[in-house]
């Protein structure tokens, strides 16, 4: 258990919809990132937050959204949802330090219909 | 080309075989470099991590890094029917900046 909880495990919506995925990291991380995985492109970073601020984008849609609360949880938002979109979404939580290790949740699978 | 590039896969070997993965890169600006594993519907588990050329031994996994050539590699000895999964390399920058992945190879080690 690498101590990265996402909820929910699995989703499946349509197209057009929202949805939130969820990510609380380790105890004591204070850097979050969302990374995308499918079939054909592998694993895609998303965005970073640093406690509570964004630190870095990647290749993020304009449609997604990301947050870090206070208590450092973090939301993914994907909106006006695609079938392409369908696909794994990972967070990963690091301590933020030197040469600090990122831990992978278990992801939160979404198929869009 | 991708900045990160893996060998394609799939990849089978009997147990008890020393498998070699490797992945190449572009951006020399990558200082920090990771092999994870990734189990069928899995996050991906970190394997070894690395910031040196050089190479880093922990049980029967060997991490190797050439960073004049843009190389690195993960050798498995005496590999074992519980290897079997993805492999995914994976580097980045700086200490805190994002990973780059390769597309990961899938090993299979047969009984």
């Amino acid at each position: 258990d690498s101590g990265v909880t996402q909820t929910p495990k699995h989703l499946i919506t349509a197209t057009g919809q929202r949805v939130t995925l969820r990510c609380s990291p380790r105890s004591g991380d204070l850097s979050v990132y969302w990374y995308q995985q499918s079939l054909d492109q592998g694993l895609q970073f998303l965005i970073q937050y640093y406690n509570g601020e964004e630190r870095a984008k990647g290749n993020i849609l304009e449609r997604f959204s990301a947050q870090q609360f206070p208590d450092l949880h973090s939301e993914l938002n994907l909106s006006s949802l695609e079938l392409g979109d369908s696909a794994l979404y990972f967070c990963a939580s690091s301590a933020g330090g030197l040469g600090a290790e990122a831990f992978f949740g278990q992801g939160t699978r979404l198929t869009v219909v | 080309q991708k900045e990160v590039e893996q060998d394609p896969g799939p990849l089978s070997v009997p147990e008890g075989a020393i498998v070699s993965l490797n992945c190449t890169y572009s951006n020399s600006a990558f200082q920090y470099f990771m092999w994870y594993r990734q189990y069928s519907r899995k996050g991906p588990e970190l394997l070894m991590y690395t910031y040196s050329s050089g190479n880093k031994e922990d049980g029967r996994f060997t991490a190797q890094v050439d960073k004049s050539s843009k190389y690195i590699s993960l050798f498995i000895r005496d590999s074992q029917p519980s290897d079997s999964a993805t492999y995914l390399c994976a580097m980045k920058t700086g200490a805190n900046s994002k990973l780059t992945f390769g597309k990961g190879i899938t090993l299979s080690v047969r009984p």
